[in-house]
């Protein structure tokens, strides 16, 4: 049962503009939300997180916010740049197994010039 | 600094034929996991350890066996390989459990014929 969802397979999005990547859970004892990014060949990476206290983190161009009530979360990547197309995933800690991370199935995005 | 270690980084196996993946950090972390990845289905937790000695099953656990006799090293075992495991493996350490983010190796590309 996926309880971190991204529906969102894909996403292309022009150089300079807004990329917007969604994500939706269905357990609302999730406290602590974090971004993943993953370029080809290569591990994931760390991106950003939020905990359930706040509703908005920035960093830099990457900010990441939370709607609770509708238990919903995105990523807003600006500008966008080529070398940010990548796979980006969510995920959220998941008591049933010690609190490892649940994983989306992930957006990949691709940014053109 | 190495950080997460995976070897190897590529195997073709033989459906029924046995194989272990090694995973070694050197962080000092006390969690580490190994992951699967393919396509459409995003990360899936197999097994993950809190600490030198201990091991326990994740999401898809069938299959594979863990152990983690040394805190730096996380082994995943294939006793007898099935087509169902082709996959990229995954492994990742972490300091914590929940809000402690994530550090992955490169992964290892895994095909059974």
């Amino acid at each position: 049962d996926q309880q971190v969802k991204q529906n969102s397979p894909s996403l292309s999005v022009q150089e300079g503009r807004i990329s917007i990547l969604n994500c939706d859970y269905t357990n609302s004892m999730f406290d602590y939300f974090l971004w993943y990014k993953k370029y080809p060949a290569e591990g994931p990476t760390f991106l950003i997180s939020i905990s359930s206290i706040k509703d908005k983190n920035e960093d830099g161009r990457f900010t990441v916010f939370l709607n609770k009530s509708a238990k919903h979360l995105s990523l807003h990547i600006v500008p966008s740049q080529p070398g940010d197309s990548a796979v980006y995933f969510c995920a959220a800690p998941h008591s049933n197994s010690g609190y490892a991370l649940n994983f989306g199935k992930g957006t990949s995005l691709l940014v053109t010039p | 600094n190495a950080g997460v270690t995976q070897t190897p980084k590529f195997r073709v196996l033989k459906t029924g034929q046995s194989m272990t993946l090694l995973c070694a950090q050197d962080m000092n972390h006390e969690y580490m996991y190994w992951y699967r990845q393919d396509p459409g289905m995003g990360l899936r937790l197999i097994h993950y350890s809190v600490g030198e000695g201990t091991t326990a099953k994740g999401e898809v656990p069938d299959g594979y066996n863990v152990s983690r006799l040394k805190k730096q090293n996380f082994l995943l075992g294939l006793e007898s390989a099935a087509p169902s495991q082709t996959s990229v493996y995954f492994c990742a350490s972490s300091y914590g459990t929940g809000v402690e983010k994530l550090f992955f190796g490169s992964g290892t590309q895994l095909s059974v014929l």
